[in-house]
C-alpha cells in the first residue's frame, strides 16, 4: 500500500464550486504539505502543517484553506473554484529530522471549467 | 528574493553521461535536494547535500558548492528510463523548500 495517498486522483469541476482534496499518510510523519504544480513552473507551496495544531500559509494560499484532522490527514479546500486553479496538486509529508526529505502522494489533477 | 535556476530541457544519448546544473539564491541555506519526476507522477527523492563536495549514489552523483550557490546532478550510463524531469530544491532558513521549475531530460537511443 502507498504511504501517502490522495483522493480524488482526477476531478473536473465548474467555476464557483467548493471542492475538497484529501491526503492521508501512514508514514507517521508530523509534517504535511500541499503544493500545486503548473507546466513550466516549480512546485509552489500552498499550506503546510508541522503538527495537528500548527497550520501555516505558504507562498500561494489565497483562494485555498486547509484542515488537519489528525496526524495522518490533511485536506485542502477550494472555497469557490476558478479556472486558474486548474493544476496538478500534490500532498507531501516529512519527518522532523535534519534532512527533511519530503515524500509525495500520487497527485490530484484538477480541472476547473 | 529567493530563486532557483536550472535549464529547461536537456538531451543526451543512452549510455552517455549528463550533468544538470542548478544555481540558487535563498534567505539562509539548510541543504540542497534533487528529485526525479516522471511525467504525470509524483517527485521522488534522489539526493541531499548540505556540505560542499560530491555525494555518489550508484549511477547518480550530486555536487554542492555553498560559496557559489551552485549544485549539479551527474547521471552516468544513461538508460531510457532516466527520461524524466529533475527538480532542484533548496531548503531556506525557515526549513521551507524552494523549488526550481525542473529540467526535462530526454534520452535518445
Amino acid at each position: 500500500d502507498a504511504d501517502v495517498t490522495q483522493t480524488p486522483r482526477n476531478r473536473i469541476t465548474k467555476t464557483g464550486k467548493r471542492i475538497m482534496l484529501e491526503c492521508s499518510q501512514t508514514k507517521g510523519h508530523d509534517r504535511m504539505y500541499w503544493y500545486r504544480q503548473d507546466p513550466g513552473l516549480g512546485l509552489r507551496l500552498i499550506y503546510y502543517s508541522f503538527d495537528v495544531k500548527d497550520i501555516n500559509k505558504g507562498e500561494i494560499s489565497d483562494g485555498y484553506s486547509v484542515s488537519r484532522q489528525a496526524q495522518a490527514k490533511f485536506s485542502l479546500s477550494l472555497e469557490s473554484a476558478i479556472p486558474n486553479q486548474t493544476a496538478l496538486y500534490f500532498c507531501a509529508t516529512s519527518d522532523t529530522g535534519e534532512i527533511n526529505e519530503q515524500f509525495f502522494g500520487p497527485g490530484t489533477r484538477l480541472t476547473v471549467l | 528574493g529567493q530563486n532557483i535556476d536550472q535549464p529547461t530541457e536537456m538531451t543526451a544519448t543512452e549510455g552517455a553521461i549528463v550533468q544538470i546544473n542548478c544555481t540558487y539564491q535563498t534567505s539562509g541555506f539548510n541543504g540542497l535536494f534533487w528529485y526525479q519526476q516522471h511525467a504525470g507522477e509524483a517527485p521522488t527523492f534522489l539526493s541531499y547535500n548540505v556540505l560542499d563536495g560530491l555525494e555518489e549514489k550508484g549511477r547518480f552523483s550530486s555536487f554542492l558548492s555553498r560559496s557559489k550557490g551552485y549544485s549539479y546532478l551527474l547521471l552516468k550510463e544513461l538508460q531510457m528510463k532516466d527520461s524524466a524531469s529533475y527538480l532542484c530544491a533548496a531548503l531556506d532558513s525557515n526549513y521551507q523548500l524552494i523549488w526550481g521549475a525542473g529540467t526535462k531530460l530526454i534520452i535518445k537511443p
